[in-house]
């Protein structure tokens, strides 16, 4: 069956500091994977995507992330993080039925 | 700025009573999902649509809960009888896809959630 797995429930970082928020996943073909951001009582947003061709992807807000289908990883990184960057932030892949799947989701804390 | 909009935001009532949650997809989407998020189980895909179709509801506790959609423009979920332990907060997500390989790729948007909370 599918699944995602983020490993680190809650990740804390300075202001400024790099950022690498890790993402696993199982599935059986090539995969469609994502990243959502949810800021508090909000929504989820998507940040980036990945469905194939070149492994690294940009997305919004300065993110990027990398696909390396030897480790399964779809993991998330930002050169500089940013105070508004705190948020949780969930790893996804999209199955053939055409659902998402989603991680347990990774808290970031960013400190001054 | 085009959005998933859903209703009420919170919601407060009492084990036993009758609860419906609405969301208005986006203008033009042909999917809707339904996932429920709690700190224990995290994002919980419930049920999702197609052309207001059911695709897969096996998310769903059949015995009580039910997702239908009346038309394009409108997803409900209720719960009756409702009980303490689905107390959650409640996503719609809407989406496009335009054929079957699509159904790989169309990114999700999602709406600000319902907070249900049964005493």
């Amino acid at each position: 069956a599918q699944s995602v797995t983020q490993p680190d429930i809650h990740i804390t970082v300075s202001e400024g500091a790099s950022l690498e928020l890790r993402c696993n996943y199982s599935y059986g073909a090539t995969p469609y994977l994502f990243w959502y951001v949810q800021s508090p009582g909000q929504g989820l947003q998507l940040l980036l995507k990945y469905f194939s061709g070149d492994t690294l992807v940009q997305g919004i807000k300065g993110f990027e992330a990398e696909f390396k289908r030897s480790q399964s990883s779809f993991n998330l990184r930002k050169p500089s993080v940013h105070w508004s960057d705190a948020a949780e932030y969930f790893c996804a892949v999209n199955n053939q039925g055409g659902k998402l799947i989603f991680g347990q989701g990774t808290e970031l804390s960013v400190k001054p | 700025d085009a959005r998933v909009t859903q209703t009420p935001r919170h919601k407060v009532t009492e084990m036993g009573q009758e609860v419906t949650m609405r969301c208005q997809p986006i203008l033009g989407h042909n999917t809707v999902f339904w996932y429920r998020q709690t700190m224990m189980q995290g994002l919980e895909l419930l049920a999702y649509f197609r052309n207001r179709a059911p695709l897969d509801d096996s998310g769903m506790p059949k015995d009580r809960f039910s997702a239908e959609m009346p038309d394009a423009t409108l997803a409900t979920l209720k719960i009756q009888p409702s009980e303490p332990r689905d107390s959650a907060v409640y996503f719609c997500a809407s989406g496009l896809v335009v054929g079957p390989r699509s159904s790989y790729n169309s990114p999700l948007h999602f709406g600000n959630g319902t907070r249900l909370t049964v005493t």
